[in-house]
């Protein structure tokens, strides 16, 4: 079956760091893949998303590429900033007709000062 | 920007109560959804709705859940008989017509403990 794969947590960084958080996918398809970020106390929020292989998508400073070669769509940021901490959630987008996206467990970001 | 809205943001029941958790959908979206999170692990897929009936749901989804959708802008997770193993966070989400990558809006989601 469909499947996220994300880097254990806590991720700690200081602020202006450079950041990676990996993420692959196991997938019967072409998924579109997501990143979204949840942050303290709130829903899950779109990030960014790519559709198709070698599409990067990108949003407030962060990036994602989608590898079909290495099934992979790891988020990075050059600088990350203090506001920035929170859960980062990789999905695969529905495939064969389903519209319900698979999250991965999640990977909480901490930037400290 | 619209957005998802949800209450009550904390629910705190006895074992064995039956829970109603509401979302209101942004007022334009066709398809709606919940979605549990326990603590510590990912959010679980559990029901979509489209067009007032369940087009699909999970192996979580099971005859202790039930959705509806009972005015034109409300939309319910009835939980029966609620378990120790029920608590979690419970999020709403929809999402407007369009293509099945359109991305879906959440509400900042139900915190249920079940006692």
């Amino acid at each position: 079956g469909n499947s996220v794969t994300q880097m254990e947590g806590p991720v700690t960084l200081s602020e202006e760091a450079f950041l990676t958080i990996n993420c692959t996918y196991t997938a019967t398809g072409y998924p579109s893949l997501f990143w979204y970020v949840q942050y303290p106390g709130e829903g899950l929020q779109l990030l960014l998303k790519a559709t198709k292989a070698d599409d990067k998508g990108s949003n407030k400073g962060f990036e994602a590429t989608y590898r079909k070669e290495t099934t992979s769509f790891h988020l990075e940021k050059g600088s990350v900033q203090v506001s920035d901490s929170a859960v980062y959630f990789c999905a695969l987008g529905g495939l064969g007709g389903s519209y319900i996206p698979t999250f991965g467990r999640g990977t909480s970001l901490i930037v400290h000062p | 920007e619209p957005e998802v809205t949800q209450t009550p943001s904390h629910q705190v029941t006895q074992m064995g109560q039956e829970v109603i958790l509401r979302c209101v959908p942004i007022s334009n979206h066709l398809y709606f959804y919940w979605y549990r999170q326990i603590l510590g692990q990912k959010v679980e897929f559990l029901v979509s709705f489209y067009n007032n009936e369940i087009s699909e749901k999970s192996e979580i989804f099971d005859d202790q859940f039930s959705v509806e959708r009972p005015d034109g802008s409300n939309f319910t997770l009835k939980i029966r008989s609620t378990k120790l193993e029920d608590s979690a966070m419970y999020f709403c989400a929809s999402r407007g017509a369009g293509t099945r990558n359109q991305p879906q809006h959440f509400g900042d989601g139900t915190r249920l403990s079940i006692l």
